[in-house]
């Protein structure tokens, strides 16, 4: 079974304090590892995929890491806009072909004080 | 481009009844899939839907079904509501089924009382 783990649950920044969202997993076979971005009342909202260990993507002031078991999303001089929960998800490969599930973490809650 | 869009965005029904979701995918994306988003479990996977066949399937009871048509369009369906169905269902597409990016529609609140 693909589990998941994302650490911490919630956290607090003050604006322009950096820091890292960490996501732990266990999964046969990783295709790719994913980061979501979720507003309140609204679905995620797609922000990297990672393929292989080793593999870093940017986007503004987030950057995503990866390793064999875990990956990073280091957010650099955060704002209060950044206030958001972060989920990541693993996808597995699928001999089949078929888009196998992703299967997520719980999420983490930032919150951004100005 | 038009995002995935979901209807109704809103639902409060009775245990014991049914419901159906309909979910349109981003133009030209072929793969739909559906999730259950509760505060205690998360992000838990439905189904997947590609060509109108349904290709995955998540851990949930035969009264969670759902389909798609022709022109990629998908509807889910819970019959026999229970009180531990009441959740946000979100619905996914992407380009192809072997597409690695999925873009999430906005939900539905679903509300079992």
């Amino acid at each position: 079974e693909d589990q998941v783990t994302q650490s911490p649950e919630a956290l607090r920044l003050q604006e322009g304090e950096s820091s890292s969202l960490n996501c732990s997993y266990t999964v046969s076979g990783l295709r790719g590892l994913f980061w979501y971005r979720q507003d309140p009342g609204k679905g995620p909202e797609f922000l990297f995929t990672l393929y292989s260990a080793g593999e870093e993507k940017e986007k503004e002031r987030l950057k995503a890491t990866l390793t064999k078991k875990e990956s990073f999303l280091h957010i650099t001089a955060p704002k209060p806009e950044d206030s958001a929960t972060y989920l990541c998800a693993v996808q597995r490969g699928n001999p089949a072909g078929a888009n196998s599930k992703l299967t997520f973490g719980k999420g983490i809650t930032l919150s951004v004080r100005p | 481009k038009a995002g995935v869009t979901q209807t109704p965005r809103y639902l409060i029904k009775t245990r014991g009844q049914q419901v159906t979701l309909s979910c349109s995918p981003i133009s030209g994306h072929r793969s739909v899939s559906w999730y259950q988003q509760t505060p205690g479990q998360g992000l838990q996977f439905l189904f997947e839907y590609f060509s109108e066949t349904q290709r995955n399937k998540g851990n949930f009871p035969g009264r969670f079904s759902g389909r798609q048509f022709s022109n990629s369009r998908s509807e889910m369906n819970v019959s026999t509501l229970e009180l531990g169905d009441s959740a946000l269902y979100l619905c996914a597409s992407s380009l192809t089924s072997l597409s690695y990016e999925q873009y999430f529609g906005p939900g539905t609140r679903l509300t079992v009382t």
